[in-house]
């Protein structure tokens, strides 16, 4: 069974940094893309960035280019997001999710229990 | 960036009732496009994926159809347990773009 487990959310001030991570098992990890969806409270779905199975590729939306950073580490079965230069806008809760293949994140077919972010002075 | 526009925003059905969500984008995705449901506290779970594959354990009452620029998310026979947000998302091109839901309440 697919398991992903997302952590290190929190509270943190405008300009901030913080990182998240997500825990995954019951799948060979390195076999498939990931990404990291987010919500913000009463809102729709945004997926921010997605990483190949390799690591090899990035992708990022422009709301977040340049102060987010996605990476993997396949001997840890751990994706990761480093958020830098946080702001008020990016209060979400953070969904890890796990794409169907591993050069592309196409659909997302397993999902996080999402972890809250709040940047707020 | 392909905006994904969903209507309508809220859908009253009774129970035991058909129910049409649509999703438009703004430029073709070809078949490519899938939908989840989300419930309240919960995070989403796909639905559809290809545009008219159901996923692993999705009831057979849930049926996509659709291409390019239309697609619609077909309910046939609403149970309790389908009321809830539905969203349609795009992997045609990056960023990847969701519609910004349909609720699916009860009437």
């Amino acid at each position: 069974e697919v398991q992903l487990l997302e952590s290190g959310g929190g509270l943190v001030q405008p300009g901030g940094s913080l990182r998240l991570s997500c825990a995954a098992s019951g799948f060979t990890f390195s076999n498939y893309a990931m990404g990291w969806v987010r919500q913000a409270p009463g809102k729709g779905l945004e997926c921010v960035s997605a990483i190949s199975g390799g690591g090899g590729s990035t992708y990022y939306a422009d709301s977040v280019k340049g102060r987010f950073i996605i990476s993997r580490d396949s001997s840890k079965n751990t994706l990761y997001l480093q958020m830098s230069s946080l702001r008020a806008e990016d209060t979400a809760v953070y969904y890890c999710a796990k794409a169907p293949y591993s050069s592309s994140p196409d659909w997302f077919d397993s999902w996080g229990q999402g972890t809250l972010v709040t940047v707020s002075s | 960036e392909i905006v994904m526009t969903q209507s309508p925003a809220t859908l009253s059905v009774s129970p035991g009732e058909r129910a049409t969500l649509s999703c438009r984008a703004s430029q073709s995705v070809s078949s490519n496009l899938a939908w989840y449901q989300q419930k309240p506290g919960q995070a989403p779970r796909l639905l559809i994926f290809g545009a008219s594959t159901r996923a692993t354990g999705i009831p057979a009452r849930f049926g996509g159809s659709g291409s390019g620029t239309e697609f619609t998310l077909t309910i046939s026979s609403l149970q309790s347990e389908d009321f809830a947000v539905y969203y349609c998302q795009q992997y045609n091109n990056w960023p990847r773009t969701f519609g910004q839901g349909t609720k699916v309440e009860i009437k």
